[in-house]
C-alpha cells in the first residue's frame, strides 16, 4: 500500500510571497487532514475534509490560508501572503474511516521556511 | 477545549532498559480515544498504540504498553527493552466525536524527545 504523498519536501520563500503544498492520500481514504507543526511543538489541526467537504476548519487562518480537495482525492493547501510565523512543517494525513479510533496515516510533511 | 499535556520535554534511557513517558489530558467527554505517535527525524508520524476510553484493559503492542487511568486523565506509555530505533519524538494525542458525528482531528501534546543511550 502506497503511503500519503506530499510535495514539495522543502520550500523557502520570502514573506508576502505565496506558496502551495500538495497531498495525495492513501487510495480509498475518505478523510484528509492538514496539520501545522511549528518547531518544538506538536502538530496543530488546520483543516479536516470528509471526501470533498470541509468538516472542521476552525483553526485555519482564513485570511491567508486556503485549502481544497477537489473530487475528494488530492488536496492543496495554500498560503497567501506568507508571514514569518508560518515557518513550520505542514503535515498531511488521511484515514480510511471517520469513526473514533480510525488511525491517521501521515505523510513526510513539507518544511516551509519564510525569510 | 480539550488539552493534552506532556510534562517531560526530554527523556533518556539506556538501551534494553524500560522507560515511561507521561501524558495527561483534559476533557469533559466520556467517549474518546487516546494515541501515542512516534516521529523520527524523517518527520513521518507513526502510530505506536491507541486506547479507547471505554476499555478498562490497557492496550499493549509488543514492547509498548500504556497505563490508562481514566479518572486521573492520565495516559502514560511504557517502552520495554528499549532499542536504538526507538529514539524519536513521542506525541500523545486525543480525539473525540464531533457534534455532527464523526471523529474530530487529533489534538496533540508538545511531545517528549526520547534518547536511547547505547
Amino acid at each position: 500500500e502506497a503511503g500519503v504523498a506530499q510535495s514539495p519536501r522543502y520550500k523557502i520563500i520570502e514573506k508576502r510571497q505565496s506558496v502551495a503544498f500538495w497531498c495525495n492520500p492513501i487510495s480509498g481514504h475518505a478523510t484528509l487532514y492538514w496539520y501545522q507543526q511549528i518547531l518544538g511543538q506538536g502538530p496543530k489541526l488546520l483543516i479536516q475534509f470528509q471526501n470533498n467537504g470541509v468538516v472542521d476548519d476552525s483553526q485555519l487562518p482564513k485570511d491567508r490560508f486556503s485549502a481544497e480537495r477537489l473530487k475528494g482525492v488530492d488536496s492543496t493547501l495554500k498560503i497567501q501572503p506568507a508571514k514569518l510565523e508560518d515557518s513550520a512543517v505542514y503535515l498531511c494525513a488521511s484515514s480510511p474511516g471517520w469513526g473514533l479510533g480510525s488511525p491517521l496515516h501521515f505523510g513526510n510533511g513539507t518544511r516551509l521556511t519564510v525569510t | 477545549a480539550q488539552t493534552v499535556t506532556q510534562s517531560q520535554p526530554e527523556m533518556s534511557v539506556q538501551e534494553a532498559e524500560t522507560v515511561t513517558l507521561s501524558c495527561t489530558y483534559d476533557t469533559s467527554e466520556s467517549d474518546y480515544y487516546l494515541f501515542w505517535y512516534k516521529q523520527p527525524p524523517s518527520r513521518q508520524m507513526i502510530l505506536v498504540i491507541r486506547q479507547e476510553a471505554y476499555k478498562q484493559q490497557n492496550a499493549t503492542e509488543n514492547r509498548f504498553s500504556v497505563n490508562f487511568q481514566k479518572a486521573a486523565k492520565s495516559f502514560s506509555l511504557k517502552i520495554s527493552d528499549s532499542q536504538l530505533g526507538d529514539a524519536a519524538m513521542y506525541f500523545c494525542a486525543y480525539t473525540t466525536l464531533l457534534s455532527g458525528g464523526g471523529a474530530d482531528g487529533l489534538t496533540f501534546g508538545k511531545g517528549t524527545h526520547l534518547i536511547i543511550q547505547p
